[in-house]
């Protein structure tokens, strides 16, 4: 079973809205990753956590707050976003932070007006 | 230079043709490196992995590494409409916590 689950799968927030998006794994893997994915370009990196710690996060703004309560479950709790901050947000998991394959969950859209 | 790219495509191939797409990287020492398919609206799906020179079948995908000449390449025999798609190659880097992308090929079966 290589599946990852993610809620909600479409999000509309306002700017002053807080939301959180979810998602969970139970393959056993112990690293997980969010993703942020614009129209037309690649999967872009925001946070990696490994055995349940931030390993990573790549520079990302504060309105932005990762959490992994359990090996099985990442979330990111969204604050006071902008406009610009719509895009597809990816969470992916693999065994291993290092050398291994990672297997996407099918993300949510978010759009924020 | 990009640290992974690839032709953007359009990539067009007729039914039943050998799709081949391509991929260089800038690190020289990376040493995982990953094929996946991505429908429009959807999530990117790995279709190959590869870790050592040489070639690795799998159905009608050969992923074919290079690390002398840092390339990576994905071959899809037989091709299906249904393989329409955009192609993301990815790499780990050194430090072997981040996977960098592609910017992906688009690839386009005629029926």
């Amino acid at each position: 079973d290589t599946e990852v689950t993610q809620t909600p799968k479409h999000l509309v927030m306002g700017m002053t809205n807080k939301k959180s998006l979810k998602c969970e794994q139970h393959m056993g893997h112990r690293a997980m990753y969010w993703y942020k994915q614009k129209a037309k370009k690649p999967p872009e990196l925001m946070f990696v956590y490994s055995y349940e710690k931030l390993s990573i996060n790549e520079s990302v703004p504060s309105r932005f707050s990762p959490e992994c309560p359990n090996s099985s479950l990442l979330n990111l709790h969204l604050h006071a976003l902008q406009p610009e901050d719509s895009a597809l947000y990816l969470c992916a998991s693999s065994q291993d932070v290092s050398s291994y394959e990672q297997y996407f969950g099918p993300g949510t859209r978010l759009t924020v007006t | 230079q990009k640290e992974v790219e690839q032709n953007s495509g359009p990539l067009s191939v007729p039914e039943g043709a050998i799709a081949s797409l391509n991929c260089t990287y800038s690190d020289r020492v990376s040493q995982s490196f990953f094929w996946y398919r991505q429908y429009s609206g959807k999530s990117p799906e790995l279709i190959m992995s590869i870790y050592s020179n040489g070639d690795k079948e799998d159905g009608r995908f050969t992923a074919q590494l290079n690390k002398a000449s840092q390339y990576v390449s994905l071959l899809i025999r037989d091709s299906q409409p249904s393989d329409s798609a955009t192609y993301l190659c990815a790499v780990i880097n050194t430090g072997g916590f981040k996977t960098i992308f592609g910017a992906g090929t688009r690839l386009f079966v005629k029926a």
